[in-house]
């Protein structure tokens, strides 16, 4: 069955070094594979996906790379700050619809 | 654009009752999806809206049941409550097409 997975349940870091959460996924059917941050008290807040025929994909301060041979995708954050402590989720799902598929989650945090 | 709204954020039940969610997409957003999340078993989805239609539903027994009104707006409702439906309740909207999905804050419903 469709499963998305994380390898670490926490990530500590220092403050202004970069983050890498890694994510394993089962379902090569899917589409789109995309990183959610959830804050506390607050819903997940979309960061960053990437279509499943890219390796690669860029935003602010985020980098999500995509390996298909191994069904691994990880967002990379850099010069972490402390505003990005929080649990990460990654997801994916399919092109037609929009049921998303979350991973258990990594908690980040953030040292001073 | 004001984001997703959902109401009431904190609600308190006794087993056997029902309940009713609400949640208010972003405005032009066609798509809302509904997710459950706890700490043992994460985030897993209930069910999609799409122009007042169901169009995905997770594996959740009966008692978990959505609609969609003209305005975009959704309903969740759980009938025959359980201890085990304790949860945060999460709405997510979209486009419909391709893109991402922007969650609310939540419902924390707590059965007693």
């Amino acid at each position: 069955g469709e499963s998305v997975g994380l390898h670490l349940p926490t990530l500590s870091v220092q403050e202004g070094d970069n983050s890498i959460i890694n994510c394993a996924y089962s379902n090569s059917a899917s589409d789109y594979f995309i990183w959610y941050k959830q804050e506390s008290g607050k819903g997940p807040q979309f960061i960053i996906d990437i279509r499943s025929n890219m390796d690669k994909r860029q935003g602010q301060r985020v980098t999500v790379l995509l390996n298909k041979t191994v069904k691994h995708l990880s967002l990379q954050i850099a010069a972490t700050q402390p505003g990005d402590s929080a649990v990460y989720f990654c997801a994916e799902r399919k092109a037609a619809g929009n049921k998303l598929t979350f991973g258990g989650g990594t908690r980040v945090l953030v040292k001073p | 654009k004001a984001g997703v709204t959902q109401t009431p954020r904190y609600l308190i039940k006794t087993r056997g009752q029902q309940v009713t969610l609400s949640c208010s997409p972003i405005s032009g957003h066609r798509s809302v999806s509904w997710y459950q999340q706890t700490p043992g078993q994460g985030l897993q989805f209930l069910f999609e809206y799409f122009s007042e239609t169901q169009r995905n539903k997770g594996n959740f027994p009966g008692r978990f049941s959505g609609r969609q009104f003209s305005n975009s707006r959704s309903e969740m409702n759980v009938s025959t409550l359980e201890l085990g439906d304790s949860a945060l309740y999460l709405c997510a909207s979209s486009t419909g097409q391709s893109g991402g999905q922007y969650f609310g804050p939540g419902t924390r419903l707590t059965v007693t």
